[in-house]
């Protein structure tokens, strides 16, 4: 079963503008990760943000934790055209990966 | 160096057929991983193995599916009497190790699209 709940399920914005990103999950995690897919294949890891850590940079991207709240944002600054994608959060639980649901981002040229 | 791949790419069956999905994760890795993901939804775990052994199979929906790792690396799928509600993209990942007490980044394969007629 889907642990978390991500919003918005599709965004679309222009080219240059930044990419707000939310996932919701339910359970206490270890980390929290974020993923990447193209054309539902081949997910791609973009950053892993610890359960001790609120905010974490990886060059145009940048992921907040809010563990009281047991919510995560990922920001996608200046976005690009090749950005468009389905982003997933992922909680690490054990060993498995717990998905949400996605945000496709469409990002105009 | 070589990623995780998958055979086949795309898979067409009937209801009822027997079916195998196999997965060759990165040389290495002792940890396999097998989720499914339905269509405009976020992948599914299934199973995972450590080694050989399968550590958690709790994510198999029913007895029609299977996994089996021998040598502890190259993974198979099974899926017996398939149904038309197992058509989905069918995805391996491996790590390095997937032991709780530190993190391994897990890499994922393409995928394999199973359609069931």
């Amino acid at each position: 079963s889907q642990q978390g709940e991500e919003d918005p399920q599709a965004l679309s914005i222009q080219e240059g503008e930044n990419a707000t990103m939310n996932c919701s999950y339910k359970t206490s995690i270890n980390n929290l990760q974020w993923y990447r897919q193209n054309s539902g294949r081949g997910l791609v890891h973009l950053i892993l943000i610890r359960s001790n850590e609120r905010e974490k940079h990886s060059g145009r991207l940048r992921v907040t934790l809010d563990t009281s709240k047991k919510s995560s944002s990922l920001l996608i600054t200046a976005s690009r055209a090749a950005d468009t994608a389905s982003y997933f959060c992922a909680e690490t639980s054990g060993s498995r990966l717990t998905f949400g649901e996605g945000t496709q981002l469409t990002v105009n040229p | 160096g070589a990623g995780v791949s998958q055979t086949p790419s795309n898979k067409v069956t009937e209801k009822g057929k027997y079916v195998e999905l196999r997965c060759d994760p990165i040389s290495g890795h002792t940890a396999l991983y097998w989720y499914r993901q339905s269509l405009g939804q976020g992948p599914e775990f299934l199973i995972y193995f450590q080694g050989t052994g399968a550590a958690d199979d709790s994510g198999l929906p029913n007895d029609r599916f299977f996994a089996v790792r021998p040598e502890g690396s190259v993974s198979t799928l099974k899926i017996q009497r398939t149904e038309r509600g197992d058509s989905a993209v069918y995805l391996c990942a491996s790590s390095l190790s997937g032991r709780r007490s530190s993190y391994n980044e897990q890499f994922f394969g393409p995928g394999t699209r199973l359609t069931v007629l």
